[in-house]
């Protein structure tokens, strides 16, 4: 069965630290997608990136970068020099290719905190 | 850029009360998905609608809820007898077409609180 752990409940660090958020998930599929998902304060869930399995190649966008390893099942996410805007609950998801729906199972989420 | 859009942002409702939330997916979108996150938990998925009928549908999608496409542009999540626990936001989004070439598109979700 298809599952997505975020094994970081909180996380607090103080601006422009670096800091990374975990995700290992689980999957039958051998093709599938993984996604990040950033929820500010307001509620809205803002796309950050998608990653296809087949696509091992390591992203960086900004001050984002993703880091997506097949051999441990894992697609972890840093944020370089934090801000205090980059404070929000991140979440980390898969949908599988073998689900018609491409239905999207969301990990519970970690909550970042960048201090002043 | 197009985006989905839901309406109310927030719904206020009575226990035991019927609520419809609605959304407006993407036009060319052909796929539209409800999901639900109570307050402090995960995204959870709750039903998916193609070609005019559910595709799939989650345990928590129960007899209390239905979905339909009224027309050509809004897609709606009724509660029939809203209870404590529904409170929750909940988020409608839409893609153009399955199998993962395409993405989905949320929306920003509509917060329902049940008193």
């Amino acid at each position: 069965a298809q599952k997505v752990t975020q094994a970081q409940t909180e996380i607090s660090v103080v601006e422009k630290e670096d800091v990374t958020l975990d995700c290992v998930y689980e999957t039958r599929d051998t093709t599938y997608y993984l996604f990040w998902y950033k929820q500010p304060p307001s509620g809205e869930l803002v796309f950050l990136i998608r990653r296809n399995s087949f696509d091992e190649q390591n992203e960086i966008s900004g001050r984002y970068s993703w880091n997506f390893q097949k051999s441990t099942s894992s697609f972890n996410f840093t944020i370089t020099a934090s801000q205090v805007v980059d404070s929000a609950v991140y979440f980390c998801a898969l949908s599988e290719a073998l689900d018609r729906d491409d239905k999207i199972i969301f990990g519970k989420g970690t909550r970042l905190h960048i201090l002043p | 850029e197009p985006e989905v859009t839901q309406t109310p942002s927030h719904q206020v409702t009575q226990m035991g009360q019927e609520v419809i939330l609605r959304c407006v997916p993407i036009s060319n979108h052909l796929y539209f998905y409800w999901y639900r996150q109570i307050l402090g938990q995960k995204v959870e998925f709750l039903v998916s609608f193609y070609n005019n009928e559910i595709s799939e549908k989650s345990e928590i999608f129960d007899d209390q809820f239905s979905v339909e496409r009224p027309d050509g542009s809004n897609f709606t999540l009724k509660i029939r007898s809203t209870k404590l626990e529904d409170s929750a936001m909940y988020f409608c989004a839409s893609s153009v077409s399955a199998g993962g070439n395409q993405p989905q598109h949320f929306g920003d979700g509509t917060r329902l609180s049940i008193l």
